[in-house]
Parts: structure tokens; sequence; C-alpha cells
């Protein structure tokens, strides 16, 4: 079974910190993205790499950063936590020959006070 | 733009009840269509995966439609059983390949015993 776990199910951080989410996958995918859901906007891209120290930019990439450095692990950061990022976190895999399927972790609930 | 719509947002239905959740898009040129469940709190399970060339798809008790040119997909979901209670997403993939998928906001499924 495809598996794909995140660093953290919850996280409360203050204003200003620099925070990490991780997401490991175990199925050698090419594909990894990162997205957050609220509630009534669904769920919007945030990025998406499709090889090792590739990535691009999804619809909402402001505040945020990724770091690729191998083929199992993408990380968001934010780089200074503020308020309208208290979200859930969602990060999900796919491998270009399963004909795109996405994997999801379980998400990381982050609270910025 | 791709836009994609679910409706209902919510339905309540007693168990046993066959029922159909639908996913409409607006733009016909699409790579492919995933269906999701989501339970609260926790990430996204993937329940069907259907390419742009096939018209259905089925696992157990639930199947998946496509019909591209009008620009829908249906989830059917056969003797429906409290457990099915979850939100459903639809999410669909553009022709480019680049695996960038518009998600739909989800119907709230509720199956009462």
């Amino acid at each position: 079974d495809v598996k794909v776990t995140q660093s953290s199910r919850y996280l409360v951080k203050r204003t200003g910190e620099k925070v990490f989410l991780e997401c490991v996958q175990d199925m050698d995918h090419e594909n990894m993205f990162w997205y957050r859901q609220d509630p009534g906007l669904g769920l919007r891209l945030i990025y998406f790499s499709y090889d090792v120290k590739m990535k691009e930019k999804g619809d909402i990439p402001e505040g945020y950063s990724v770091s690729r450095e191998k083929k199992e692990r993408f990380s968001l950061i934010l780089e200074s936590a503020s308020t309208n990022q208290t979200s859930m976190y969602l990060c999900a895999s796919s491998s270009r020959l399963a004909g795109g399927t996405q994997y999801f972790g379980p998400g990381t609930r982050l609270l910025v006070l | 733009k791709q836009e994609v719509t679910q409706i209902p947002a919510a339905l309540s239905v007693p168990e046993g009840e066959n029922l159909v959740l639908n996913c409409s898009f607006t733009d016909s040129a699409i790579y492919n269509l995933q269906w999701f469940r989501q339970d609260p709190g926790k990430g996204l399970t993937s329940l069907l995966l259907i390419q742009s060339s096939q018209r259905e798809q089925t696992s157990g008790r639930l199947n998946a439609s496509l019909d591209k040119s009008s620009g829908r997909s249906t989830l059917y979901i056969a003797a429906s059983q409290p457990g099915d209670s979850a939100t459903y997403l639809c999410a669909v993939g553009p022709r480019s390949g680049t695996y960038k998928y518009i998600f739909g906001t989800g119907t709230r499924l509720k199956v009462l015993a």
C-alpha cells in the first residue's frame, strides 16, 4: 500500500515563527503536492514538484516556499507564519506511471496565534 | 479556467438507499477524474480514478461514470451504509498532464441507521 506520512497531525505556532511541514512518501513517486484546505474554499494547490529539486507554483504560493532535496521528501515552509495561514495542510504524491492517481497523507492542522 | 462543482453540498439518506453524487466541470479537455472520500479531520482516500478514455470504473459498491462531452461525472453508491458517511470530493486533472488537479468543494453525505 502507498503510504504518505506527514510530520505532525496538529501544530500550534505564533505569528512570525518559521514553520516546517514535512511529507514523506514510500512509493518512489515522481510527483508531490502541497494543498491547503479551508471550509467553503475546498483544496487549493500551494506548490507541486515533479522531480527532485524541481518545483512549480500552484494557485496560492504567496507566503510559502518548498524544498525537495530527496525524491521521497517534500517540505513546505512558512517563512513567517501569519494568522491567515491557519488551515489544514495536505500532502499528496502520485506516479506518472500510475495514470496520475493521487495519494494523500493524513493532514496537518496548523493553528497560528 | 477549469471550474468543478459538486451539488448538493450535503445529503442525508436512510441506510440501504442507492444514491448518486454529482460532479460537473466546465472544460471537457481533461486528463482524468478522481473521486475521493474524506472523513472529518482526516486526509483524502482515493476511491476511483477514471482516465479520459474511459466511461466508468467500479470498485465494490461504488461505480463512477464519466461523460466528458457534457462535463459530468457521477459516483453511484449502492446499498448505502452508515460507514459511508463522509465528504466525497471529485478532482479533475487537466489534459496538459501537469497533474494539477482542480477539486470540487465536496458533498457531505450522512447515511442514517
